[in-house]
């Protein structure tokens, strides 16, 4: 079956540090592929978008890598902050057009500790 | 610039009760727009999207519906609800040529 999996646990690290978050997907070919982030109790807020033919994007402290082959996404944080402190999703539209019935993730939650 | 609004942000309903969750997006026109659900712990799930006026495709059989009366605004509405629709519902909108895909704050619903 087509899915999308992050890790489940918690990712707990220290103020500093470099976060590292994992997503994986099985039976699609997107592409492109997102990240988000959710702190509690409010919407997913865009992050980054990479594409299939990038194999790296950066943002600020952020960096997202996309390898097709593996079928996976790694999202960095460096330099943590305790405000970095929320969880994330990653996203893919399976379909790579039409409406972007993107499919998430059940996401990771990051803490970051002072 | 775009903003999208949902309302209400919270509410308790008893099963059986009607639900009605609106959602308005500003600043934009003939978005693509969407309803999500999100139970805890799990992920996103897709329950509707639209790309015009009166065009609602839905993705997941289930106990609710939605109707888009106006090309900005976005309802999803249930006649009986059950326990099982309690949940975290987002709006979301995107325009046609974009990928990213911009969410409401979100309606905490409880079905009691």
């Amino acid at each position: 079956s087509q899915k999308i999996e992050q890790n489940s646990e918690a990712l707990n690290i220290q103020e500093g540090k470099t976060a590292t978050l994992t997503c994986n997907y099985t039976n699609y070919s997107p592409a492109y592929l997102q990240w988000y982030r959710q702190d509690p109790g409010r919407g997913p807020v865009f992050l980054l978008l990479i594409r299939e033919n990038e194999k790296e994007k950066r943002k600020e402290r952020l960096k997202v890598t996309f390898d097709t082959t593996l079928k996976q996404s790694l999202f960095h944080i460096t330099a943590s902050q305790p405000a970095d402190s929320a969880t994330y999703l990653c996203a893919l539209d399976p379909f790579s057009g039409g409406y972007n019935k993107l499919i998430f993730g059940a996401g990771t939650r990051l803490a970051v500790h002072p | 610039s775009q903003t999208i609004h949902q309302w209400p942000a919270t509410l308790v309903q008893p099963v059986g009760s009607p639900l009605s969750l609106e959602c308005t997006v500003e600043g934009t026109s003939n978005p693509n727009l969407y309803w999500y659900r999100q139970a805890a712990g799990r992920g996103l799930q897709l329950l509707f999207y639209s790309v015009g006026i009166g065009q609602i495709s839905s993705e997941v059989p289930q106990n609710l519906s939605a109707s888009r009366p106006q090309d900005r605004q976005f309802i999803l509405s249930s006649k009986k609800l059950l326990l099982s629709d309690s949940g975290f519902y987002l709006c979301a909108w995107n325009d046609r040529a974009g990928n990213t895909i911009y969410f409401g704050e979100g309606s905490w619903l409880t079905v009691v």
